[in-house]
Order: structure tokens, then C-alpha cells, then sequence
């Protein structure tokens, strides 16, 4: 079954420094997203991307976080600085179409900001 | 305030019972979806649905759009099934999750 696949399942970073987070989706899906989890509280959109743009973006989503789609099949979120409270499991999925037909997650990234 | 409300938020069961998990919502939405997280983190998509009811294997899954709820049946409960089970509905894009169902099924 095809999956959405995540790298590196743990990082840890210094505060400060920058960070990329790479998901690769499923080949045919159109739509992409991030999504976060602090420790002990519930999962929170960040972003959604279709055709090479941001389709919506949540609060949390400020100037520190981008993301790209640079290749055609890479999917990546970048945080410029990293601040403690980033440190959470990042979350990437994708689907089909806006009706989530195929909708899937990958199995998250545990970012660790010391 | 929280546009996704899940109960219980905490659930042990004995092997073999019948399990509900509620979901009420405030948003209008376009789809519903039943998540299944296990204790190492990973997110499994269970259900999506937009009316009535769905069902694969021993889960099934129900949608009262008028009344703004969802439930989630685990028939014949089985200590695999232990893990949190999450709702989230999507909005428009943006997807409002729920804090989760703790299950705990004891052999």
C-alpha cells in the first residue's frame, strides 16, 4: 500500500538554528499538508499546499515556518529559527483531491529543540 | 474554544466489548474523519466520511450531519485496538481535530 513517507523520524536542533523536515507523499496525490502535535495535546493544522502554493495556512503558521515543493516529489517544511515551543511531532499527509479520497499521513517527525 | 469535542476522553474496556467514541462539532464541514494513533506516535486515517455510515471490519463509522455528530463502534474489542482514537473534520481546507479518545482494551 503506498504510504507517506517521512525523514528523519527524530531531529534535534539548537535553538536558533534552521531546520527542514522532508515528506515524501504519494505519487498521484495533488494535495499536501503539515501538521503538528505538541507533547500531550491534540494534533494542529499548519498548512496546505496545491499547485506549487499555499492553499491555507493556520496562525501557527508564521514567518518562521515555509514550505516547498522543490522537485516534484519532495514535500518540505522549513523553520528558520527554532524556538523551544517548536519542538513537537510534525505531521505531513496528502490526498487525491479536496474531497480526502486517499488521504494519508506519514508517520511524523519528533523535532527536539534544545 | 474547541470546534471539535470528543467523549470519553479516557475509555477501558474488557476484551470483547462493544466500544462507542462521540464527536460533536461546531464547524460547517465537508468531510469527518476518524484517526487512529498508536502509543509511538503514528497516524493511521480509519474513516472519512461525509454522510451516513461506514464500516471495515470491526469499526464502524456514523454521521449525522443535521445534529453535528459522529460515532465511532469497535465491535468486538480487542487489546490491539488499544490507542487513541482521534476526530477531525475539515472545514473548508483547514482541518479542526479533537483531543482524542484514550482506549485501553484489557485482555
Amino acid at each position: 500500500e503506498p504510504e507517506v513517507t517521512q525523514t528523519p523520524s527524530h531531529q534535534v536542533t539548537q535553538m536558533g538554528q534552521e531546520v527542514i523536515l522532508r515528506c515524501v507523499p504519494i505519487s498521484n496525490h495533488l494535495y499536501f499538508y503539515w501538521y503538528r502535535q505538541i507533547l500531550g495535546q491534540k494534533v494542529e493544522f499548519l498548512v496546505s499546499f496545491y499547485n506549487n502554493e499555499i492553499s491555507e495556512k493556520s496562525e501557527i503558521f508564521d514567518d518562521q515556518f515555509s514550505v516547498e515543493r522543490p522537485d516534484g516529489s519532495n514535500f518540505t517544511l522549513k523553520i528558520r529559527s527554532t524556538k523551544l515551543e517548536d519542538s513537537a511531532m510534525y505531521f505531513c499527509a496528502s490526498s487525491v483531491s479536496l474531497l480526502d479520497y486517499g488521504y494519508t499521513f506519514g508517520s511524523g517527525t519528533r523535532l527536539t529543540v534544545v | 474554544k474547541n470546534e471539535v469535542e470528543q467523549s470519553p476522553q479516557n475509555l477501558t474496556a474488557q476484551e470483547g466489548e462493544f466500544i462507542t467514541i462521540n464527536c460533536s462539532y461546531s464547524v460547517g464541514i465537508s468531510a469527518l474523519h476518524w484517526l487512529q494513533q498508536h502509543p509511538g506516535g503514528g497516524i493511521v486515517s480509519l474513516f472519512m466520511l461525509s454522510s451516513g455510515k461506514k464500516k471495515h471490519g470491526r469499526l464502524i463509522a456514523t454521521i449525522n450531519i443535521q445534529e453535528k455528530h459522529s460515532s465511532l463502534h469497535i465491535t468486538a474489542s480487542h487489546p490491539r485496538d488499544s490507542a487513541v482514537y482521534i476526530c477531525a473534520v475539515k472545514s473548508r481546507i483547514q482541518f479542526y481535530f479533537g483531543t482524542g479518545t484514550s482506549l485501553t482494551v484489557i485482555p
